[in-house]
Order: structure tokens, then C-alpha cells, then sequence
């Protein structure tokens, strides 16, 4: 059975702080994984990642794949009180998206 | 241009009624989805189309019905309510599947309550 594990699945830091957020999966025909934020309601894309080590990055946000040890990693830098949210990490299989279970981050002034 | 909207937005059913939740897409999009979310489980895939006239059973199918009559339209329905369905309920569209760089895009979601 296709499966996405977030971890941590709620973190709560000071504005400044940097973040990590991981993604594990067992999904087959992996095709993409992809990190969504969701605020108060639909979920919006961050990044496609299909490739292992290449870094894609927007900002003060990046993220990286590994297809060998299957996970992936989104981190924040110099977290800001807009980035609380919710973070989705999915995978893409043969005709479907595989959700985690989502990080909820909370940044506190 | 619109994206994927949502209809309704809110509803409150009692315990056995009906309802069918409306999802519509501009973007020429082939493939359809209807997600539901609850408290500490993330997205759940309910039901999904690979193009008008088909669809298919996602993870937690029980319970809904969908219907895709039209290429931008697709319909999920509850015949008999129950408390357990009270969710958030997100209907996406994607081009297709079978692109490895094809993203989903996300409806505002409709809030259901069934007491």
C-alpha cells in the first residue's frame, strides 16, 4: 500500500528560526513528489521535485529529493510569521497523489 | 480565468439527507479529484476521473457517488449522510497522470457538517 509519512507533524518556533521538514515514502512508480502550504484554505504548490539532489528553491524555501533513501526535505529560512501553516508533502504515483499527513507549523513573533 | 471553484461553500445536512457537492474547471484539465480532509490526516482521495464519462474509486470511496458528464464538471454525492462524513471537501484538476512534472490544482473547498 502506497504510504506518505510527514514528520515533525506539528512544530512551533520563533520567528528567525530555520525549519526542516521531512517526507518519507513508499509509493510505486514514483513519479513526483511535491510540497503544497496550506493556510486557512486550499492547498497552493511549492515545488515539483523528480530528480534526486538537485535543490529547487524560492526564496527563503527549498527543498531536495533522495530516490535512494526515499524522502525528501523542505526547509525555511528566517521563518516569518506568514509562513505558519500547514505543509503537505505528496507523491505521485502511477495515476494518483499520495498525501502525507501534513506539518503543522506555527511561528511565534 | 477561474481555476477550480466550489459549490457550495458551506453546508449543514442532517443524518440521512442528500447532497451533491459541484466542482468546475477551466483549464481544459482531463483529470479530476475530490479530497476530503480531516484533523490530522491530511488529504484523502475519494474518488477520481481521468476523463469526462469515466471515473474511479480513490481510497475512502464508501458512502459518495461521482458523476463526470462533462469534461469540466465533476459531481460528488452523498445519498445518505452520515456524522462521519462531516469533512472538509477539496475537488482538484491536473492535466494527466502520466506527466511526471503534472501538478494538481485545488478548488477553496466546501465545509460539510452532518449532525
Amino acid at each position: 500500500e502506497d504510504k506518505v509519512v510527514q514528520s515533525p507533524l506539528s512544530l512551533v518556533v520563533h520567528e528567525g528560526d530555520t525549519v526542516t521538514l521531512n517526507c518519507s515514502y513508499e509509493v510505486t512508480n514514483f513519479r513526483s513528489l511535491l510540497w503544497y502550504k496550506q493556510e486557512k484554505k486550499a492547498p497552493t504548490f511549492l515545488f515539483m521535485l523528480t530528480s534526486s539532489g538537485i535543490e529547487k528553491k524560492s526564496g527563503r524555501l527549498s527543498s531536495i529529493l533522495d530516490k535512494k533513501e526515499l524522502f525528501s526535505i523542505l526547509n525555511i529560512t528566517a521563518t516569518q510569521t506568514g509562513d505558519s501553516a500547514i505543509y503537505l508533502c505528496a507523491v505521485k504515483g502511477a495515476q494518483k497523489l499520495v498525501f502525507g499527513q501534513g506539518t503543522r507549523l506555527t511561528i511565534n513573533p | 480565468n477561474a481555476g477550480v471553484t466550489q459549490t457550495p461553500k458551506f453546508r449543514v445536512l442532517k443524518t440521512g439527507q442528500s447532497m451533491t457537492l459541484l466542482c468546475a474547471q477551466d483549464m481544459n484539465h482531463e483529470y479530476m479529484y475530490w479530497y476530503r480532509q480531516d484533523p490530522g490526516m491530511g488529504l484523502r482521495l475519494i474518488h477520481y476521473s481521468v476523463g469526462e464519462g469515466t471515473t474511479a474509486k480513490g481510497e475512502v470511496p464508501d458512502g459518495y457517488n461521482v458523476s463526470r458528464l462533462k469534461k469540466q464538471n465533476f459531481l460528488l454525492g452523498l445519498e445518505s449522510a452520515a456524522p462521519s462524513q462531516t469533512s472538509v471537501y477539496f475537488c482538484a484538476s491536473s492535466t494527466g497522470s502520466y506527466s511526471s512534472t503534472d501538478t494538481q490544482y485545488f478548488g477553496p473547498g466546501t465545509r460539510l457538517t452532518v449532525l
